[in-house]
């Protein structure tokens, strides 16, 4: 089983900041990783598929880089709506698939 | 439009079973492997199990194998999961989700559609 790990587990950033999140898995899984966001009560949302490819009606603050075992989910400049948290999911090797443990966006 | 949503969750003793069902809408559901994924209170994602398109090839989470079965009904639009022996540790929201399809040469089961989800308690 490949195991996801992301860090940190709660990131404080102030609005209209840029914002790092990373995640790295036990093993490669080449460029089959996809990043989502989810917001209390709601059901997650994908933001990037392929580790860089935005899904339709992604803001283009959002980016994806990283290939192998290291990723990185990018905001440019953090929105009210943004604060939120944010998964990744490699799709490479399995059953089963697989999830970070989440990172905690939050207003600083 | 492109739509999910799940029904059937509930309250449950412990070793009592449940089916939840998941309606399909706005794609070609019949040409779609489909996933189910849960998340505990208060926790991260899990994969539970996924379906093959024509439902030939099923796969589980070590967690489950055993005690639940996804099906589907290409005819009716419609994914199920039945749950049995269930346990406390099966408390959750349940999740339907649609993979994103062919993307570079491989089917890409990154979840682009999900439904609403449906709360499961398993509790004395």
């Amino acid at each position: 089983e490949i195991v996801m790990t992301q860090s940190p587990a709660t990131l404080s950033v102030s609005p209209g900041e840029r914002a790092t999140l990373s995640c790295r898995a036990s093993q490669s899984v080449s460029s089959n990783l996809a990043w989502y966001q989810q917001k209390p009560g709601q059901a997650p949302r994908l933001l990037i598929y392929g580790a860089s490819t935005r899904a339709t009606g992604i803001a283009a603050r959002f980016s994806g880089s990283g290939s192998g075992t290291e990723f990185t989910l990018t905001i440019s400049s953090l929105q009210s709506e943004d604060f939120a948290v944010y998964y990744c999911q490699q799709y490479d090797s399995w059953p089963p698939l697989t999830f970070g443990g989440g990172t905690k966006v939050e207003i600083k | 439009q492109v739509q999910l949503v799940e029904s059937g969750g509930g309250v449950v003793q412990p070793g009592g079973s449940l089916r939840l069902s998941c309606a399909a809408s706005g794609f070609s559901f019949s040409s779609y492997g489909m996933h189910w994924v849960r998340q505990a209170p208060g926790k991260g994602l899990e994969w539970v199990t996924f379906i093959r398109y024509e439902g030939s090839n099923k796969y589980y989470a070590d967690s489950v194998k055993g005690r639940f079965t996804i099906s589907r009904d290409n005819s009716k639009n419609t994914l199920f999961l039945q749950m049995n022996s269930l346990r406390a540790e099966d408390t959750a929201v349940y999740y339907c989700a649609k993979p994103y399809g062919f993307f570079l040469g491989i089917v890409a089961n990154a979840f682009d559609i999900w439904g609403q989800g449906t709360m499961v308690t398993v509790s004395s």
